[in-house]
C-alpha cells in the first residue's frame, strides 16, 4: 500500500530564505508526482506537476524534483514571502489515476 | 470564468442524520472528484465521476455515494452520520478524467465544512 509521507511537518522562517520541502513515498511504481497548496480553509491550488519520466520541474520561484528510485520528491522555494504561508500537499499518482496525498507540510514565512 | 463552486459552505449536523452537498464544476469539465480532508487522516479520495459515471472510487464505507448530472453538477451524499464524518469535503473538477494525468489540470473548489455533533 502506498504511503506518502512528509516532512517537517510544519516550519517557520524568516523572510528571504531559501527553502526545501520533503515527501517521501513507499511505492516507486508512479504515474506522476504533483506538489499543491492549500490556504487556511481553502481548496488545493496545483503548483507544480512531475511526470515519472522527468528529474524536475520550475515555475518562478518554485523547483519541484523527483528522484522515483529512492522515492522522493523534495520542493524548493526560493526567497520566500509571507504570501509563500500555507499548508504544501504533495501526491503521487498510480496508474489507476488516483491521488495518494501526503501529510502536509505548514509553512510560516515570517516578515 | 466562474471557479469550482461547492454549497453549502458549512453546516452542521447531527449523529445519525444524513447531509448532501454540491459540486458546480467549471464550464466545460466533465470530470468531478471528491476528497475528505481531516486532521487526522489527512486529505482522501473519495470518488470520481466523468460523464455521469462512476470512474474511480476510494475506500469509504457505502454510506458514502455520489453522482452526477448531465450539466456535470456533481452530488455526494452521507447517511447515518457519524462524529468521525466531521471534515472538509473539497471537490475538484478537470477537463477530463484521470487525477494527476499529464495536462489534465485540476482545479479545486474552497469546501464545504461538515461538523457532526
Amino acid at each position: 500500500k502506498q504511503e506518502v509521507t512528509q516532512i517537517p511537518a510544519a516550519l517557520s522562517v524568516p523572510e528571504g530564505e531559501n527553502l526545501v520541502l520533503n515527501c517521501s513515498f513507499t511505492d516507486s511504481a508512479i504515474y506522476n508526482l504533483q506538489w499543491f497548496r492549500q490556504d487556511p480553509g481553502k481548496g488545493l491550488t496545483s503548483l507544480l506537476l512531475i511526470q515519472s519520466s522527468q528529474r524536475e520541474q520550475t515555475s518562478g520561484r518554485l523547483n519541484a524534483s523527483l528522484d522515483k528510485s529512492s522515492g522522493r520528491s523534495t520542493l524548493y522555494i526560493a526567497a520566500s514571502q509571507p504570501g509563500d504561508s500555507a499548508t504544501y500537499l504533495c501526491a503521487v499518482i498510480s496508474g489507476t489515476y488516483k491521488y495518494i496525498f501526503g501529510t502536509g507540510t505548514r509553512l510560516k514565512v515570517l516578515a | 470564468k466562474a471557479g469550482v463552486t461547492q454549497t453549502p459552505r458549512y453546516l452542521i449536523k447531527t449523529r445519525g442524520q444524513q447531509v448532501t452537498l454540491s459540486c458546480s464544476p467549471i464550464s466545460g469539465h466533465r470530470s468531478v472528484s471528491w476528497y475528505q480532508q481531516t486532521p487526522g487522516q489527512g486529505l482522501q479520495f473519495l470518488f470520481e465521476y466523468f460523464s455521469e459515471t462512476q470512474r474511480n472510487k476510494g475506500n469509504f464505507p457505502g454510506r458514502f455515494s455520489g453522482r452526477q448530472f448531465s450539466n456535470s453538477r456533481s452530488e455526494m451524499n452521507v447517511s447515518t452520520l457519524e462524529l468521525g464524518d466531521s471534515a472538509l469535503y473539497l471537490c475538484a473538477s478537470s477537463f477530463q478524467p484521470g487525477q494527476g494525468a499529464t495536462g489534465n489540470t485540476i482545479y479545486f473548489g474552497e469546501g464545504s465544512w461538515l461538523t457532526v455533533v
